[in-house]
């Protein structure tokens, strides 16, 4: 079974600093790779999906790194801004028959003015 | 286009009542999914369907029933209601299980 895991759980920052999160998964067989921000009372929006290892992708102040090797990506917020503060989900799908998205708990990001 | 829609967006049922959620989408996406989120937990899936007239079970389906009738609607039946079926209910649509995915609003619901 695939597990996802996301860490911190949690993280507060300040205006202007940069933050960055990560999201482990089993390296073997692996897929893909999803991030999504979820903002309170909303519904989960796409941010990257990544494929390849060394992969790197940029919107805006926000950008992740995948390497699929050891199984960990991370996503980086470079001068956070207080609109930033939402949940981040990671999802990951190995390869196989039954290729499913499995979500992590997110990462609770809270940036304060 | 209106993306992923949902209603209703709140309900309140007795435990025994059965109900349905609605969805749709505009974007003739082949993938659709139901997801339940729960506090402490991530996002689990419930059923899934690949295209019109495919359907298959996820993660955690018992108490639930799904049909797929046309590519546009995916409605998630609740048979017999429980209260541990209170959470929050996700739809979502994709050109594929493993693509973006596009979530719907989202219907809170409690069973008392």
């Amino acid at each position: 079974i695939l597990n996802v895991e996301q860490s911190p759980q949690s993280l507060h920052v300040q205006e202007g600093d940069s933050t960055n999160f990560t999201c482990s998964f089993p390296s073997s067989n692996f897929y893909a790779l999803h991030w999504y921000r979820w903002e309170t009372a909303k519904s989960p929006e796409a941010l990257f999906v990544m494929t390849l290892n060394g992969d790197e992708k940029k919107k805006g102040r926000i950008s992740a790194t995948l390497n699929t090797k050891e199984g960990y990506s991370y996503l980086y917020i470079k001068g956070s801004q207080p609109e930033d503060s939402a949940t981040y989900l990671c999802a990951a799908a190995n390869a196989g028959n039954n290729r499913k998205l499995i979500w992590g708990l997110g990462t609770s990001l809270a940036v304060n003015p | 286009n209106a993306g992923v829609t949902q209603t209703p967006k709140f309900q309140v049922l007795k435990t025994g009542q059965s109900m349905t959620l609605q969805c749709a989408q505009d974007m003739n996406h082949e993938y659709m999914s139901w997801y339940r989120q729960d506090p402490g937990m991530g996002l689990r899936l419930i059923h899934y369907s690949v295209g019109a007239g495919i359907t298959d079970q996820g993660e955690v389906p018992n108490g639930y029933n799904v049909s797929r009738s046309t590519t546009e609607d995916f409605p998630l039946r609740l048979l017999s209601a429980a209260p541990s079926q209170t959470s929050v209910y996700f739809c979502a649509s994709s050109y594929g299980g493993l693509s973006t995915q596009y979530f719907g609003p989202g219907t809170r619901l409690t069973v008392l």
